[in-house]
């Protein structure tokens, strides 16, 4: 059954410390992205990686780090430098990129709240 | 300066045909238009995509008018678990940039 997991579902933390949300695919997709969504609001890109070992920053990647060291995973670090970490995170992958709109998966999502 | 406009919200009755449009005077000959169903706490989820004309599938309509200048994602006979939050891309390649789409509720 292919698709996209992040966990954990819910995410405490305290301010100050840096917090890891996991994102795992098992599509083969060359491409994965993390995004930000505030309430009543759009997602907002934070980094994304076409290939295995290469990334780059999104929208807004100020406050945040990735990896991607195996194709099916894209761990994203929120570090204590990003300003107003809570909100709800979410994961996607895609076929590569290229001259076309690809149809992107989306995981179910992390909810981080930092008090 | 925003790619896509969209109404904020709209409210419509189980079994009626929802229509949403989104205007993209901007976009670009490479750009294709892409429509996501959102419901809450839950990832987007692809709905349609299309370049020109009209394209359907199982559970859409998209027409698009041959300027390219705005598209219209089309609902037949809604249900009550259509209420979710649709956003209208127009995108050429893998990044997408979403607005803050149009809450669709759906009224028994």
């Amino acid at each position: 059954d292919g698709g996209i997991t992040q966990s954990p579902k819910y995410l405490f933390r305290k301010e100050g410390q840096n917090v890891t949300l996991s994102c795992e695919q098992n599509l083969n997709h060359d491409a994965m992205y993390w995004y930000r969504q505030d309430p009543g609001q759009g997602l907002r890109l934070i980094y994304y990686s076409q290939i295995v070992n290469d990334f780059q920053k999104g929208d807004i990647a100020e406050g945040y780090s990735v990896s991607r060291e195996k194709k099916e995973s894209f761990p994203l670090t929120v570090t204590s430098a990003q300003k107003n970490p809570t909100a709800f995170y979410l994961c996607a992958s895609s076929e590569p990129g290229g001259g076309n709109s690809y149809e992107q998966y989306f995981g179910p999502g992390t909810r981080l709240t930092v008090t | 300066l925003a790619k896509t406009t969209q109404p904020i919200s709209m409210d419509s009755y189980e079994g009626q045909e929802v229509n949403i449009t989104c205007s993209h005077n901007n976009i670009a000959t490479n750009d294709y238009i892409t429509w996501y169903q959102q419901f809450p706490s839950q990832g987007p989820r692809f709905i349609i995509q299309g370049y020109k004309t009209k394209v359907t599938n199982e559970v859409a309509s998209l027409f698009i008018p041959a300027d390219r200048k705005s598209s219209t994602l089309s609902l037949p006979r809604v249900s009550l678990s259509d209420t979710a939050v649709y956003y209208c891309l127009v995108d050429r390649d893998y990044k997408l940039s979403f607005g803050a789409g149009t809450t669709v509720t759906v009224r028994a």
